[in-house]
């Protein structure tokens, strides 16, 4: 069974940062594209960025929102996935989605999400 | 990148049929196959319902079927049922290597 379980959430200052944190499990982790999608409160989904699988040398690709502020990484050593979120905002206030991506430009399976709260 | 667009509400009674629309441009939309459809109850996270357009994942129902017409995708749910009540977001596939969500459909069954 696939699982995704994100953490690192939490109450940040306006242009402080985070590093948001994703266990997966159930699934050969290097073999998949990952995604980081938001999701503002009472708001719709924006896509964050995408780090592809091993195959394609985990390169990366950012919404422009967030290009520049936001990084994604992983390990394959720990099946962990990352967001480094810096120089927050208020409009970055969301529960951030961890998933998977499918073999193409989609999004398969999703974890629980975490809660980032940008506020003085 | 705008977001697609999607009507703020659908309503139907059980056992009837909807759609919900999702226009985007020909940039987004209108350039590919990359459609794809997520239902999500509230509090909960999404669920990936229809991907490249039509297709469906395991596990889930046939009611649920994806289509496209010029820029403009559709959702529609056959034999409506109460846990059929969520919210719907398209998703497209939008160039540059990036996705666009739509800003989402609440689904109310009567």
């Amino acid at each position: 069974e696939v699982q995704l379980v994100e953490s690192g959430g939490g109450l940040v200052q306006p242009g402080g940062s985070l590093r948001l944190s994703c266990a997966a499990s159930g699934f050969y982790f290097d073999d998949y594209h990952m995604d980081w999608v938001r999701q503002a409160p009472g708001k719709g989904l924006e896509w964050v960025g995408r780090i592809r699988n091993k195959a394609y040398s985990h390169t990366t690709e950012y919404a422009a929102s967030v290009r520049g502020r936001f990084t994604i990484s992983r390990d394959a050593s720990k099946n962990s996935l990352y967001l480094q979120v810096n120089s927050l905002m208020s409009e970055d206030t969301a529960v951030y989605y961890c998933a998977r991506g499918g073999h193409n430009w989609y999004i398969h399976y999703w974890g629980q999400g975490t809660l980032v709260t940008v506020s003085s | 990148q705008s977001a697609l667009t999607q009507p703020a509400s659908v309503s139907g009674s059980p056992g009837q049929s909807i759609a919900i629309s999702c226009t985007g441009t020909s940039s987004d939309v209108g350039s590919n196959n990359l459609v794809s459809w997520y239902q999500q109850h509230p509090g909960n996270a999404p669920k990936l319902m229809i991907y490249e357009g039509t297709k469906r994942p395991s596990g889930v129902s046939d009611r649920f079927s994806g289509s496209k017409s010029g820029n403009t995708a559709s959702l529609t749910i056959s034999g409506l049922q109460a846990d059929d009540e969520a919210d719907y977001f398209c998703c497209s596939y939008a160039g540059r290597n990036t996705l666009v969500f739509g800003g989402g459909t609440k689904l109310i069954v009567l």
